[in-house]
């Protein structure tokens, strides 16, 4: 069964530090989204994205969040310089084509901020 | 300002029972409504949904109904198995083809064998 894959599943890293989260959406996917979920709160949106660009973004996604499609399979989130209140799990979801709403999502990247 | 939030936020229940997690909107636009899962450590798994044009879904086990009057949709589990202990999230679709969907706060089920 086609899955998303998120790398890497845990990173720790310094305040004001660049971080890389790195997700392969499934393959023919053409939506493309980046959630985040603080330690015991709900899952928040952060940002879309579809034909190269993005879509949608929240409040949350300010400038030091950007996104990108290097290639044809890698979908990356990178976090400029990461503040204590960036730590949460970060979670990659694709989507077909169609009229289905279905968001499939991978395992997460733990992001600890130290 | 608009949000979707979750009755209870704990329920517990015996193996074999029916399980029944509330979710209310306060988003009148909102066009469609998801129920995800979400177990310890792992990202949110689909379990069910709905277009507003519908009231109730039925799935393997599972049943949604959505009410649009009072902005309240519910999941039905029958025959609850502790394969079913999770976080269970609602979530909607407020309007329009791009579905950045809204989350709640999760209720979690606790099945007791």
């Amino acid at each position: 069964e086609p899955e998303v894959t998120q790398t890497p599943s845990h990173q720790v890293t310094q305040m004001g530090q660049e971080v890389i989260l790195r997700c392969v959406p499934i393959s023919n996917h053409l939506y493309f989204y980046w959630y985040r979920q603080i330690l015991g709160q709900k899952v928040e949106f952060l940002v879309s994205f579809y034909n190269n660009e993005i879509s949608e973004k929240s409040e949350i996604f300010d400038d030091q969040f950007s996104v990108e499609r290097p290639d044809g399979s890698n979908f990356t989130l990178k976090i400029r310089s990461t503040k204590l209140e960036d730590s949460a799990m970060y979670f990659c979801a694709s989507r077909g084509q169609g009229s289905t709403g279905e968001l499939f999502f991978g395992e997460g990247s733990r992001l600890t901020v130290l | 300002g608009e949000s979707v939030g979750l009755h209870l936020p704990t329920l517990s229940v015996q193996e074999g029972d029916n399980s029944i997690i509330n979710c209310a909107y306060s988003n009148s636009a909102s066009d469609y409504f998801i129920w995800y899962k979400q177990e310890s450590g792992k990202g949110p798994q689909f379990i069910i949904d709905i277009r507003s044009n519908m009231d109730k879904r039925q799935g393997q086990r599972v049943t949604v109904l959505l009410n649009k009057t009072v902005k309240h949709l519910s999941l039905q589990i029958a025959a609850t198995q502790p394969g079913d202990s999770a976080v269970y999230f609602c979530a909607e679709n407020p309007g329009g083809s791009n579905y950045k969907l809204t989350f709640g706060k999760g209720t979690l089920l606790t099945v007791n064998p």
